[in-house]
């Protein structure tokens, strides 16, 4: 049973326009929900995260918004530039349990 | 620099060969973890730990075993190795304070086994 869904296996974009990758959740304990982005060969990094109290987190280019309602959240990038071009993992946890769940990833790719 | 090491990075070993992946991070973090990624199937996780002496099973831990004897230290041990084990393993640490947070992820360790 596959908890955080990322539904879109890649995601095509221009230079300059918005990007947004979506992720779905079951789990109605999740309150706590991150991006990472994952270049090839290299382990994935820390983006963005936001937690169940909040609907919008913005950091500069990055800005992930919350629906509970719905169970889905979005990343956003605005512009996209070519080096985000990565596979965005989107993950969630519940409260002070120590176990991160992992959605499939969206390979995003920015064209110049 | 703050960072999480994994050795080795690229292994191939054959089936039943006893392997241990290390992994080392020097942020003082009370929180590791192991996860495998496989085409299709995102990370998944193995085991974390919350503090030394303290493990317990994430998503996929059949085949593994894992110790934390140290808090910089979260060794992964496949005792007999499939080839169904064949993966790229990446381990993570975080401050691990109230729930998870950020995690820091190591470079990853390919492992192929024949």
């Amino acid at each position: 049973d596959q908890q955080v869904k990322q539904n879109s296996p890649s995601l095509s974009v221009q230079e300059g326009r918005i990007s947004i990758l979506n992720c779905d959740y079951t789990n109605s304990m999740f309150d706590y929900f991150l991006w990472y982005k994952k270049y090839p060969a290299e382990g994935p990094t820390f983006l963005i995260s936001i937690s169940s109290i909040k609907d919008k987190n913005e950091d500069g280019r990055f800005t992930v918004f919350l629906n509970k309602s719905a169970k889905h959240l979005s990343l956003h990038i605005v512009p996209s530039q070519p080096g985000d071009s990565a596979v965005y993992f989107c993950a969630a946890s519940s409260g002070s349990n120590y176990k991160l769940t992992f959605g499939k990833g969206t390979l995003l790719t920015v064209n110049p | 620099e703050a960072q999480v090491t994994q050795n080795p990075r690229y292994l191939i070993t054959v089936t039943g060969k006893k392997l241990t992946v290390t992994c080392s991070q020097n942020m003082n973090h009370e929180y590791m973890s192991w996860y495998r990624q496989d085409p299709g199937l995102g990370l998944r996780q193995i085991y974390y730990s919350m503090n030394v002496e303290v493990t317990d099973k994430g998503d996929v831990p059949e085949g593994y075993k894992v110790s934390r004897k140290e808090k910089r230290n979260f060794p992964l041990i496949l005792e007999s190795p499939s080839p169904n084990q064949t993966s790229l393993y990446f381990c993570a640490s975080s401050r691990g304070t109230s729930g998870i947070g950020e995690l820091f992820f190591g470079e990853g360790s390919r492992l192929t086994v024949l």
